[in-house]
């Protein structure tokens, strides 16, 4: 089946400390792979998303590079901010089917001043 | 404003006492969907629907009804609430299925005592 791990949280950092996320995936078919972002008290927002092997995607220095030979998308950010303490999910969508997001569990990160 | 609106953002009610939670788009989405977010258990997709009059369960349909009668309206019904359906429920919505962004719901706190 179709599932995606991610590291258990939760993370705690420092403001202006490098961060990464590891995110790993298994999938039967050719999968998209997004990271989604839950601020305190809201839904969760796309931060970014990859299509096709080796492409990266970003979004408020963000970074995330769809690796297929390790089935892997891992979150990174080179300087935290506190602005930056939220839940992150990797999820993955396989084209055909219901289409339906697989979710990983989810990493709190909190980032302190 | 793009968005995606649920109804009530809070609830709390009893065992067996009927509820329904709206759940509306503006953004003329074909795709909705529902899902719980749990402790440890990440979100999970109770029901979702690939366009008007058309739905189908998800991973965790037991105790959830749906319906999809106008394509911005896509309301979560539990007939007989129960304890175990305390729970964050997020409504989402995507221009189509597939590798589309899924846009989220601010999200229902629900209580069943």
């Amino acid at each position: 089946g179709n599932s995606v791990t991610q590291m258990e949280g939760p993370v705690t950092l420092s403001e202006e400390a490098f961060l990464t996320i590891n995110c790993t995936y298994t999938a039967t078919g050719y999968p998209s792979l997004f990271w989604y972002v839950q601020y305190p008290g809201e839904g969760l927002q796309l931060l970014l998303k990859a299509t096709k092997a080796d492409d990266k995607g970003s979004n408020k220095g963000f970074e995330a590079t769809y690796r297929k030979e390790t089935t892997s998308f891992h979150l990174e950010k080179g300087s935290v901010q506190v602005s930056d303490s939220a839940v992150y999910f990797c999820a993955l969508s396989i084209q055909g089917g219901s289409e339906k997001l697989v979710f990983g569990k989810g990493t709190k990160l909190t980032v302190n001043p | 404003e793009a968005q995606v609106t649920q109804n009530p953002r809070y609830l709390i009610t009893v065992t067996g006492k009927k509820l329904t939670v709206t759940c509306s788009q503006n953004m003329n989405h074909e795709y909705m969907s529902w899902y719980r977010q749990d402790p440890g258990l990440g979100l999970r997709q109770i029901y979702y629907s690939m366009n008007v009059e058309v739905t189908d369960k998800g991973d965790v349909p037991e105790g959830y009804k749906v319906s999809r009668k106008e394509k911005r309206n896509f309301p979560l019904i539990l007939e007989s609430p129960s304890p175990n359906q305390t729970s964050l429920y997020f409504c989402a919505s995507s221009l189509r299925q597939g590798r589309y962004e899924q846009y989220f719901g601010p999200g229902t706190r629900l209580t069943v005592t």
